[in-house]
């Protein structure tokens, strides 16, 4: 089974840090998304990730896909109380019918 | 907006109740999926629907059963659950089966007493 291990675990901040979250494997993905997901609510799509070594930002969150394809992360400046919520990543990998979701980072921001 | 409802948000069921969770994609999707999110567990991938054939059944317990009449609505029809079974079944849909982008529903918050 694939595995996506994320870290850290949890995470609680003071609004304006800076937090950096990682999403790491041994197996090659040939896209990687990240979802977050509030208390009730299902994930919602954030960004996808496709080549190895792509940044892409929205607004104070920037992603980065590692140059292998085999890890992400989600790096976020000055982080809100918005922000918090359930950070997951998700790998697609080519002749698989599902993406392999990670463990989950859950991340509280606090005024 | 997500596009995607689930019907009951909040259930909760004996033993030996029988009930069904309901779910519609209004974005035109393909592929259609099930999920169980449990507390301290990552999400777990249940059934994988692509144009209403089931592709992926990933070990579920029979005491779930799936139904995916047309690539707009999924079903999940429970029968003799245990309190195990308490979790938060999200339902997901996408265009493109192989690992392509998912789009979540709210979720159904299950509780078997």
């Amino acid at each position: 089974t694939q595995l996506l291990e994320q870290s850290p675990q949890f995470l609680s901040i003071q609004e304006g840090e800076n937090l950096t979250v990682y999403c790491n494997s041994s197996s090659v993905f040939s896209s990687l998304q990240w979802y977050r997901q509030e208390p009730g609510e299902g994930p919602v799509l954030l960004v996808t990730v496709v080549t190895g070594g792509e940044v892409k930002k929205l607004k104070r969150l920037t992603f980065q896909f590692g140059d292998a394809r085999k890890d992400s992360s989600l790096h976020i400046t000055a982080a809100q109380p918005g922000d918090t919520g359930l950070y997951l990543c998700a790998g697609a990998q080519t002749g698989f019918q599902k993406l392999v979701f990670g463990t989950g980072t859950r991340l509280l921001v606090s005024p | 907006e997500t596009g995607v409802t689930q019907t009951p948000r909040h259930l909760v069921m004996g033993m030996t109740n029988k009930k069904s969770l309901k779910c519609e994609q209004h974005l035109g999707h393909n592929a259609m999926y099930w999920y169980k999110q449990s507390a301290k567990k990552p999400l777990e991938l249940m059934f994988v629907y692509n144009f209403k054939e089931q592709t992926e059944n990933n070990s579920v317990p029979s005491r779930f059963s799936p139904e995916c009449p047309n690539s707009s609505h999924l079903f999940l029809h429970l029968h003799t659950l245990q309190p195990e079974d308490s979790a938060l079944y999200l339902c997901a849909s996408s265009q493109d089966p192989t690992g392509g982008e998912q789009y979540f529903g709210p979720g159904t918050r299950l509780t078997v007493t």
